[in-house]
């Protein structure tokens, strides 16, 4: 079985700076997916960036990016020019690699709150 | 386009009481899934329904809940004799069933046991 730990609960970052949410995971597995979703207020669940286990190379979409080490089974969010709207619980996620796609393994989640 | 569609928002009963939680997925999705998030916790997985395979229901807690997808579209969970420790967000997600395709989430129904 999979665990997912978020070792942060809450983090707090001013606006236009940089944080990295940390994300640690445990797994026999060889291939998989990781992903991080955020959750507004609103409650849905967005997904923010995903990391295939046999690229070497770290995400990026915009101003957010993975450090993903995988012999470490490490798979932190740096979020550069933090937002107002950045303000979000932040979910880690596992997924092992089928046939086809299958059930995602979440952390317990990170509060971010991005102030003045 | 239409997005994940979940209703009830919002559920409020009384313990012991059955209730259903319906989710219209993204059109053309295979696959459907069910979630929970409880008070503090991350989400846990309940069922998973792809194509028309049989479902994979190895997150369901208990005999009392159960999942059903009518014609590969429509969902409904259902929770017979509701207790108080099923009080959450319960998230239905979509996606195309293949591996490389994101899941996509509904906003939850939000369910109370008094």
């Amino acid at each position: 079985a999979q665990t997912v730990t978020q070792s942060q609960p809450e983090m707090s970052v001013q606006e236009a700076e940089t944080v990295t949410l940390s994300c640690t995971y445990d797994t026999s597995e060889n291939n998989y997916y990781l992903f991080w979703y955020k959750q507004p207020p609103s409650r849905q669940m967005i997904l923010v960036i995903r990391q295939e286990a046999y690229k070497q190379q770290n995400a990026t979409e915009n101003r957010f990016s993975v450090n993903f080490q995988k012999a470490a089974k490490s798979f932190s969010l740096k979020i550069s020019d933090s937002q107002l709207g950045d303000t979000a619980m932040y979910f880690c996620a596992f997924m092992k690699l089928t046939g086809t796609a299958s059930k995602l393994t979440f952390g317990t989640g990170t509060r971010l709150q991005v102030t003045l | 386009g239409a997005g994940v569609s979940q209703s009830p928002s919002n559920k409020v009963t009384e313990k012991g009481k059955d209730v259903e939680l319906r989710c219209d997925p993204i059109s053309g999705h295979t696959a459907l899934y069910w979630y929970r998030q409880s008070l503090g916790q991350g989400l846990e997985f309940l069922i998973y329904f792809q194509g028309n395979s049989a479902p994979d229901k190895s997150g369901l807690p208990s005999d009392r809940f159960s999942a059903e997808r009518t014609g590969g579209s429509v969902s409904t969970l259902t929770i017979q004799r509701t207790q108080q420790e099923d009080s959450a967000v319960y998230l239905c997600a979509s996606s195309w069933g293949r591996v490389n395709q994101p899941q996509h989430f509904g906003d939850g129904t939000r369910l109370s046991i008094l």
